[in-house]
């Protein structure tokens, strides 16, 4: 079965910072991975995503974030946080069959002190 | 592209009643369309799977009499939570994926359910 695990359920960091929010998977097979973030009250939006290829995925809003398979991990980063990027960020896998499910990790809210 | 609209936004309801939520792709049709449930300050739990013209696929522990989830046409997706009760008051995310890019899914904005 697959899982995802986000460390830190809350990153604080100061404007102008780098920012890096951390993501690991549990999968027989390397899964798609991606990085959706929520506005408050709001649905979510697609970061990134990395299904095959150059494992260093850029996204939106000057996030990028890198597959390393050997460490199960997909970490976020940016290099200079911007008092807009505060929100909720969540990853999530899915599986490379038909279904196309997404599981998502708990989360990590994201601080950003001017 | 890729647009997601959900409706209501926010409703309020009594218990015992049941409320409709509906999922629409604006600008696509959607392959499959997904539903998932939030609770306050925590991740997106999958309810269901659902395409056009077929029956959904629960999620385990879903209840299929209750969350009861129609898909009439590509671009159309609508969620009944019948005889709600106050632990139904959730936050409730619909997405869809489209035949080009099923490994993506769009996103709507929400619908914020309260049961008194």
């Amino acid at each position: 079965a697959q899982s995802v695990t986000q460390l830190g359920s809350h990153v604080s960091v100061s404007e102008g910072a780098l920012v890096l929010l951390r993501c690991n998977y549990s999968s027989s097979v390397p899964p798609y991975l991606f990085w959706y973030v929520q506005y408050p009250n709001q649905g979510l939006q697609l970061l990134l995503k990395y299904t095959t290829g150059a494992t260093l995925v850029k996204g939106i809003n000057g996030f990028e974030a890198e597959f390393k398979k050997s460490e199960t991990s997909f970490h976020l980063t940016k290099p200079s946080a911007h008092m807009s990027d505060a929100a909720e960020y969540f990853c999530a896998v899915s599986g490379r069959d038909s279904s196309y499910k997404l599981i998502f990790g708990s989360g990590t809210r994201l601080l950003v002190r001017p | 592209g890729a647009v997601v609209s959900q409706h209501p936004s926010r409703v309020i309801c009594k218990s015992g009643t049941s409320v409709k939520i509906e999922c629409r792709s604006l600008d696509f049709q959607a392959t499959t369309m997904f539903w998932y449930r939030q609770f306050p300050k925590q991740s997106l739990m999958l309810m269901a799977t659902s395409n056009e013209g077929s029956k959904a696929t629960y999620e385990q522990g879903v209840e299929k009499d209750k969350f009861l989830i129609n898909h009439a046409s590509l671009t159309l997706s609508t969620l009944t939570v019948t005889s709600a009760h106050p632990e139904d008051s959730s936050f409730y995310i619909c997405s869809a994926d489209r035949l080009q890019t099923r490994d993506t899914q769009y996103f709507g904005p929400g619908t914020r359910l309260t049961v008194l």
